[in-house]
């Protein structure tokens, strides 16, 4: 199976700009998660998706928002961009069944944004 | 809502000694313990995993051990190799969490020829 896939690698944008993030996840995977990777904060979940529902949210500013296709692919905006927002930005996919019981969630190389 | 602490932050060791990564957490109710390893420019990979019904899993060189009680959990690594250098994370999923990981701050191991 193929992995996870992540469009595009690298984005260098401007402060006040917007962008939008792409992930398609392993084949048979509902459930898309992302994770914004600082070095000083590590890893934070921003939100997870599933079947084309956010099921649920980080502490993230409502600037951050994102969606899934009824192909499981999904995407994520972050508008007006600030100096702060530079990062890496991962999804992750898993079956995403169940509560109680937790699916492996397999990562993306993830997209390294740059706001200059 | 769960925090996870990671120790150390960085471990050097020689190639074929033992390797150990420490993780606490918070949330007596989080079920589910991943392991992943980070090599530069790519995302973090899946190594290891335990659930909160087995105290301790192997595969191959690597193991992971859970302390429900004290709320830890350990990565070990066995007869190291310098490809295994790279950043560890731990993570903790709450069992009301869906497919939430909280992640550990992640530790820098170098294996040393």
């Amino acid at each position: 199976k193929a992995g996870v896939t992540q469009t595009p690698r690298y984005l260098i944008k401007t402060r006040g700009q917007q962008v939008t993030l792409s992930c398609s996840p392993i084949s048979g995977h509902r459930s898309v998660s992302w994770y914004q990777q600082t070095p000083g904060q590590g890893l934070q979940f921003l939100f997870e998706y599933f079947s084309e529902t956010q099921r649920n949210k980080g502490n993230f500013p409502g600037r951050f928002s994102g969606r899934q296709f009824s192909n499981s692919r999904s995407e994520m905006n972050v508008s007006t961009l600030e100096l702060g927002d530079s990062a890496l930005y991962l999804c992750a996919s898993s079956t995403g069944q169940g509560v109680s019981i937790s699916s492996e969630q397999y990562f993306g190389p993830g997209t390294r944004l740059t706001v200059t | 809502g769960e925090n996870v602490e990671q120790h150390p932050s960085t471990l050097s060791v020689q190639e074929g000694d033992s390797a150990v990564i420490k993780c606490t957490y918070s949330d007596s109710a989080s079920n589910y313990f991943p392991w992943y390893k980070q090599e530069l420019g790519k995302g973090p990979q899946l190594i290891i995993d335990i659930r909160s019904n087995v105290g301790e899993k192997k595969d191959q060189r690597i193991a992971v051990t859970l302390n429900k009680t004290a709320k830890h959990f350990s990565l070990h690594i066995t007869e190291t190799q310098p490809e295994d250098s790279a950043v560890y994370f731990c993570a903790a999923r709450p069992i009301s969490g869906y497919s939430t990981l909280t992640f550990g701050k992640g530790t820098m191991l170098l294996v040393s020829p």
